[in-house]
């Protein structure tokens, strides 16, 4: 199974502040990608796909770079409840989905 | 309202006693998953169903079982319990969507399982 890599973190981050997360995935078949936000001890919840032109949802923005085999996801303006990890995941198609490890975002007033 | 509903939500046994932990959805989506997630390693799976009685093994079959004789229902069935099954368990679903791929995952609330 082809890998899904992330900065585990966390990143501690003031907030209002703006925050970048990356993620790399080494299967260059892959054709949908996604992140999903995992509260503590919760289960994980879709945030927003991620499309090829790039896409953007209120204060979060996702980024596909298909050449470099990465995404990314930019919070802008970050809240209190923004805090969260989140959880990169690519599907190499018919339901092979792989997900990243995460990375803890912390925001603190 | 649209949920996927596991139980038990908390469990603690004892090695080599069976046990299963139920999956259920209403909302009639093709794809059933179980993933397990531990410390470090993040969410990886354990088994999938794309419909009823099609199931297949996913990174970390070995020690559990599944099956899928509902579309709403997909047990997780561990045989023999041991000590490295105490993790926490997640079942989702999602639909199918014309490509081939799955739409949005759906997951339970989990099902954190210890193996004394």
């Amino acid at each position: 199974r082809k890998e899904v890599e992330q900065d585990p973190g966390p990143f501690n981050v003031p907030e209002g502040a703006t925050v970048a997360f990356n993620c790399t995935y080494s299967n260059s078949a892959s054709q949908s990608f996604f992140w999903y936000r995992q509260d503590c001890r919760k289960e994980p919840k879709l945030l927003m796909s991620v499309y090829s032109s790039g896409n953007e949802d209120g204060r979060f923005t996702a980024q596909l770079n298909r050449a470099s085999q990465y995404i990314s996801l930019l919070i802008r303006d970050s809240k209190l409840s923004d805090s969260a990890t989140y959880l990169c995941v690519v599907s190499t198609g018919y339901s092979t989905l792989t997900f990243g490890k995460g990375t803890m975002l912390l925001v603190s007033p | 309202e649209a949920q996927v509903t596991q139980n038990p939500r908390y469990l603690i046994t004892v090695t080599g006693k069976k046990l299963t932990v139920t999956c259920s959805q209403n909302m009639n989506h093709e794809y059933m998953s179980w993933y397990r997630q531990d410390p470090g390693l993040g969410l990886r799976q354990i088994y999938y169903s794309m419909n009823v009685e099609v199931t297949d093994k996913g990174d970390v079959p070995e020690g559990y079982k599944v099956s899928r004789k509902e579309k709403r229902n997909f047990p997780l069935i561990l045989e023999s319990p041991s000590p490295n099954q105490t993790s926490l368990y997640f079942c989702a679903s999602s639909l199918i969507v014309a490509s081939g791929h799955t739409g949005e995952l759906f997951f339970g609330e989990g099902s954190r399982l210890t193996v004394l």
